[in-house]
């Protein structure tokens, strides 16, 4: 029952271009949404998050879109650079919960 | 380093043996989680604390699997019998609000 779905292991992006990392979730109780990054060897690191009443946050380079209608979201990063070359999870909760439900990852290759 | 720490990082052991590793979160954070992770999977809970009171066990963390947090600190996650099926990458968590801070994690193999 994978309730946090990344349909695409793997993008490649040039850098300078955009990279655009989807999730799509299934369950409707999901309010709360984050984005991690992981590097080999290191633990995941916290991206950017957002709650359900809002449906764009942006941080930097960093932009993450809800589309409650359609259970989606999705992480740009405008201008990409070599080094956010890493694998990036998307996270799913339930205020009050506590308990996240990660996706299974799109690893992230931005060529210089 | 004020971040999350986990010791050890890397543990080999044969099957059978009893195995605990240790996590010690951001000093402030009242909460702390346990995920694993396997190859090509996110991270998926196992378990929660707030403060030393675990509120949260998933289905995933059988009776072999043991955690504490006995001073509402440091953590302690116990496998106990272990099998093949147990290696992975466990990582500990801990947040003051929604927001966790992870681990390195530490990488487990059973032979």
């Amino acid at each position: 029952d994978q309730q946090v779905k990344q349909n695409s292991p793997s993008l490649s992006v040039q850098e300078g271009r955009i990279s655009i990392l989807n999730c799509d979730y299934t369950n409707s109780m999901f309010d709360y949404f984050l984005w991690y990054k992981k590097y080999p060897a290191e633990g995941p690191t916290f991206l950017i998050s957002i709650s359900s009443i809002k449906d764009k946050n942006e941080d930097g380079r960093f932009t993450v879109f809800l589309n409650k209608s359609a259970k989606h979201l999705s992480l740009h990063i405008v201008p990409s650079q070599p080094g956010d070359s890493a694998v990036y999870f998307c996270a799913s909760t339930t205020s009050g919960t506590y308990k996240y439900i990660f996706g299974t990852g799109t690893r992230l290759k931005v060529l210089a | 380093d004020t971040g999350v720490s986990q010791n050890p990082r890397h543990k080999i052991t044969k099957r059978g043996q009893n195995v605990t590793f240790r996590c010690d979160p951001i000093s402030e954070h009242n909460r702390l989680y346990w995920y694993r992770q396997t190859l090509g999977q996110g991270p998926e809970f196992l378990t929660y604390f707030q403060n030393e009171a675990q509120l949260e066990k998933s289905r995933l963390l059988s009776d072999r699997f043991s955690a504490e947090r006995p001073k509402g600190s440091f953590s302690t996650l116990e496998i106990q019998r272990t099998e093949q099926g147990d290696s992975a990458m466990y990582l500990c968590a801990s947040s003051l609000g929604q927001g966790k801070y992870f681990g390195p994690g530490t990488r487990l193999t059973v032979t």
